[in-house]
């Protein structure tokens, strides 16, 4: 099955912009959904489709995909949003789904 | 609002069985497909298993063919997760999730638009 590659952490100084790679063979035919996850909570979803937001989710999370590559952008990082996040997508196989390795993310 | 909540974890010993239930409300449970993902404690999600919107299609990770199986009632709307043969590497917390479908002309999209707050399975002698 596929995989989907992140960096495991990232930083980011309060109120500047981060974006959060994911790479994977699978995102040449389906588009990656976005999660924020912190600690002892669920995930959430924050982004899907070609750059698409959840109701409730701020407009400072936008994505994009190029070729094997989806990124998530947080312009204007906020405390709230120090988390983890998770990339996934359905498989090439059509019979799997993967989520990527996870990259944490901290707001200095 | 869409709810799903999730119960039957606990303690099982290696080579043991639990039946996992997730009861969803909110939303038309018959015209979802549906997912468990699985955490191990300090680790990322793995994708376990699927179960499409009337049962009939139904896939599942490597790591659980064979062990583990998915189904649905859609009167009741319930999900649930038999998994036999459990092993050490099956501790984690199981999340039930709702599947979404967003199409546009290059490709699709498959994203889990609601989660349930997770139950925990702990696999230890």
């Amino acid at each position: 099955s596929s995989e989907l590659t992140q960096d495991s952490a990232v930083s980011v100084a309060l109120g500047q912009t981060v974006r959060i790679t994911c790479q994977g063979d699978s995102l040449r035919s389906y588009y990656a959904s976005w999660y924020q996850q912190k600690p002892g909570q669920a995930p959430l979803l924050v982004l899907y489709g070609k750059n698409d937001r959840p109701s409730g989710i701020p407009d400072r999370f936008s994505g994009s995909t190029s070729g094997n590559t989806a990124s998530l952008t947080i312009t204007g990082a906020q405390a709230e949003d120090e988390a983890d996040y998770y990339c996934n997508s359905r498989d090439n196989s059509g019979d799997h789904y993967v989520f990527g390795t996870g990259t944490k993310v901290t707001v200095l | 609002q869409v709810q799903l909540v999730e119960s039957g974890g606990g303690v099982v010993q290696p080579g043991g069985s639990l039946r996992l239930s997730c009861a969803a409300s909110g939303f038309t449970f018959s015209g979802y497909a549906m997912h468990w993902v699985r955490q191990a404690p300090g680790k990322g999600l793995e994708w376990v298993t699927f179960i499409s919107y009337d049962g009939t299609n139904k896939y599942y990770a490597d790591s659980v063919k064979g062990r583990f199986t998915i189904s649905r009632d859609n009167s009741k709307n319930a999900l649930s997760l038999q998994m036999n043969s459990l092993r050490a590497e099956d501790t984690a917390v199981y999340y039930c999730a709702r599947e979404d479908r967003v199409y546009y002309f290059d490709r699709s999209g498959y994203t889990f638009d609601y989660w349930g707050q997770g139950t925990l399975v702990t696999v230890s002698s």
